[in-house]
């Protein structure tokens, strides 16, 4: 496959709680993305990371948090879900060759 | 920052006809191209790229335009087939930062058969 993996695949969630999607790579790239897609949008940059702890803010990082403990896991937090946050979620693995490897994505309802 | 806009949002084309989407960017710095197509439910996978040192590039049925002085890009695909429906995003790196690509809105092309 293409070395990266996101889970879970889908989810159904409720208002108000807690929701932590994961993206795994085996490539040993250094940078990883978040995306949220929605129509009429593309594809917006929630967070990046260039690095073990090192992570940024992209265009949409309200009501969203990262951490990236290891090379090969990202994690996205949605802390207190809201409706606005349904979408589908993708992450995209690169090393500096800027080209994106994207994962399968998570398609994440708040109800 | 980078932005990039993309044309049309929507294109329909008869089977075997041609298909052009048009994207331009803002910063003059940017420096690669790479067009991502996206079939209905699936994640965006690259189909071609091109860098700033380089005018068109083609491969099979796709090519791609690049004119820095006017900062836009093209996608051209020829005899098209219904397999060619998708949404196409182009993008474009700047290289100043690990903020990595900016994206275009997306292109809807529908293939009548």
């Amino acid at each position: 496959d293409a070395g990266i993996t996101q889970s879970p695949r889908h989810k159904v969630t409720e208002t108000g709680t807690p929701v932590t999607l994961r993206c795994h790579q085996t490539e040993n790239h250094r940078y990883m993305y978040w995306y949220r897609q929605d129509p009429g949008h593309g594809l917006r940059l929630i967070h990046y990371s260039y690095g073990v702890k090192d992570t940024d803010k992209g265009e949409v990082s309200d009501g969203y948090s990262v951490s990236r403990s290891k090379t090969e896991d990202f994690l996205l937090t949605l802390e207190s879900a809201t409706s606005s946050q349904t979408s589908v979620y993708f992450c995209a693995i690169s090393e500096p060759d800027p080209g994106y490897t994207f994962g399968s994505g998570t398609r994440l309802t708040v109800v | 920052g980078e932005n990039v806009e993309q044309h049309p949002s929507t294109l329909s084309v008869q089977e075997g006809d041609s298909a052009v989407i048009k994207c331009t960017y803002s910063d003059s710095a940017s420096n690669y191209f790479p067009w991502y197509k996206q079939e209905l439910g699936k994640r965006p996978q690259l189909i071609i790229d091109i860098r700033s040192n380089v005018g068109e590039k083609k491969d099979q049925r796709i090519a791609v335009t690049l004119n820095k002085t006017a900062k836009h890009f093209s996608l051209h695909i020829t005899e098209t087939q219904p397999e060619d429906s998708a949404v196409y995003f182009c993008a474009a790196y700047s290289g100043g930062g690990a903020d990595g690509l900016t994206f275009g809105k997306g292109t809807h092309l529908i293939i009548q058969p």
